[in-house]
């Protein structure tokens, strides 16, 4: 069974940096892309950043260039955001999620997600 | 970027009705167009890719059409476990982009 289980959420102050982590287990980790999604309180789910499957090449959504890193553990089946410089509207819950790249791209795999809170 | 545009935002339906949502796209995706279903603290859910392509274990009164720019996902007979909220979204070039989400609402 393919399962994404995302931690490293939290509360956290305006300016603040926080690292969240997606362990990943039933398939073969390294064969695929990864993405961050997350979706802010009362709104819709957005796009943050992709990583390919052997972490050297990464996409950003504009609203985190700059800010936020992602980065893979392929060893260890291992996700990872870094977000530095938060601000009250990274607030969400934040999903991992596997695309498939193949001829019909999708997300086909995903994390419950972890909260964060950037709040004083 | 490529705008996603879902409409209605929402709809309140019975058991039993038939339900079709929109999507459209503001530059061409042509199939590159996936849909989800998203309940309240669970996993986002594929249902469709390929605009109309259905996923493994979906049942079979999901159903999708369209490419290019319109597309849309029907739900042919609403189940009780279909109340949630559905979104479209793009695949066809970075940033990766999803519709505002579509809102199926008992009525």
């Amino acid at each position: 069974e393919v399962l994404l289980v995302e931690s490293g959420g939290g509360l956290v102050q305006p300016g603040g940096s926080l690292r969240l982590s997606c362990a990943a287990s039933g398939f073969t980790f390294k064969s695929f892309e990864m993405n961050w999604v997350r979706q802010a309180p009362g709104k819709g789910l957005e796009w943050v950043s992709w990583i390919s499957n052997s972490g050297y090449s990464k996409f950003y959504a504009d609203s985190v260039k700059g800010r936020f890193t992602i980065s893979r553990d392929n060893a260890k089946n291992s996700l990872f955001l870094q977000m530095n410089s938060l601000r009250a509207e990274d607030t969400a819950v934040y999903f991992c999620a596997g695309l498939y790249s193949g001829n019909y791209p999708r997300f086909d795999s995903w994390g419950r997600g972890t909260l964060v809170t950037v709040s004083s | 970027d490529i705008q996603m545009t879902q409409s209605p935002s929402s709809v309140s339906a019975s058991v039993g009705d038939r339900v079709t949502l929109t999507c459209r796209a503001s530059q061409d995706v042509t199939t590159s167009l996936a849909w989800y279903q998203h309940k309240p603290g669970k996993a986002p859910k594929l249902l469709i890719y390929g605009a109309f392509r259905l996923q493994s274990g979906v049942p079979s009164r999901f159903s999708a059409s369209g490419s290019g720019t319109d597309f849309t996902l029907t739900i042919s007979s609403l189940q009780p476990e279909d109340f949630a909220t559905y979104y479209c979204q793009q695949a066809s070039s970075f940033p990766l982009t999803f519709g505002g989400g579509t809102k199926v609402e008992i009525k």
